[in-house]
């Protein structure tokens, strides 16, 4: 079974950073592009950022480019978001998610979901 | 921001169809795959259609994607109390090199 575990979520300043991980369990991690997806309150989705399975390429929403990072450790089945200078406008519930492969092996993103984790950005 | 457009709400009486629309333009649905997705209140988003029509194994048949020039469409047949939900359209988008999500559909069930 696919699982993903969200954490590292919590309440920090204006300007302030922090360090987002998602703990990838039930498939081979390191054949999958991931992404960050996520919610302010009461809000719609939003894509963050992704990650190809070797991490070769990367990419980007504008609201974040410069000052979030995505990245993974293949050999921790792990995927990370470094959030730096956030803002108020940051905070959200961000969701990582695997891409879906169909039964030809193509690949389609947003498959599967962690549960998420709450970032508040406020003083 | 959102790019693609959705109506805000949808309603209709068990048993009924209902479709949700999703406006976009040629740089995300014009060029690109279509997604949909369920969100039930209080959880994570759900897969619900990809490549525009394709249903992943353990969505019911009562859920149809379908794409048209910059524009596609999620119909839900036969309404069930427990597809009330928001529903989200989601493709890449050539322009901007990254992933663009609809505003947003609230599903009721009357």
């Amino acid at each position: 079974e696919v699982q993903l575990v969200e954490s590292g979520g919590g309440l920090v300043q204006p300007g302030g950073s922090l360090r987002l991980s998602c703990a990838a369990s039930g498939f081979t991690f390191s054949n999958y592009a991931m992404n960050w997806v996520r919610q302010a309150p009461g809000k719609g989705l939003e894509w963050v950022s992704y990650i190809s399975s070797s991490s070769s390429t990367l990419y980007y929403a504008d609201s974040v480019k410069g000052r979030f990072t995505i990245s993974r450790d293949n050999a921790k089945n792990s995927l990370y978001l470094q959030m730096n200078s956030l803002r108020d406008e940051d905070t959200a519930v961000y969701y990582c998610a695997r891409d879906f492969e169909d039964n030809s092996g193509y690949h389609f993103p947003f498959g599967y979901w962690g549960q998420g984790t709450l970032v508040t950005v406020s003083s | 921001q959102s790019v693609l457009t959705q109506p805000p709400s949808a309603s209709g009486t068990p048993g009924q169809r209902v479709t949700i629309s999703c406006s976009g333009s040629s740089s995300n649905i014009g060029s690109n795959y279509v997604y949909w997705y369920q969100q039930l209140p209080g959880t994570a988003p759900k897969f619900l259609i990809y490549r525009n029509n394709q249903r992943p194994s353990g969505v019911p048949d009562r859920f149809s994607g379908s794409k048209s020039g910059t524009s596609a469409s999620l119909a839900i047949s036969g309404l069930r109390s427990e597809d009330e939900a928001d529903y989200y359209c989601a493709a890449w988008d050539d322009s901007l090199s990254g992933y663009v999500f609809g505003t947003g559909t609230k599903v009721t069930v009357l």
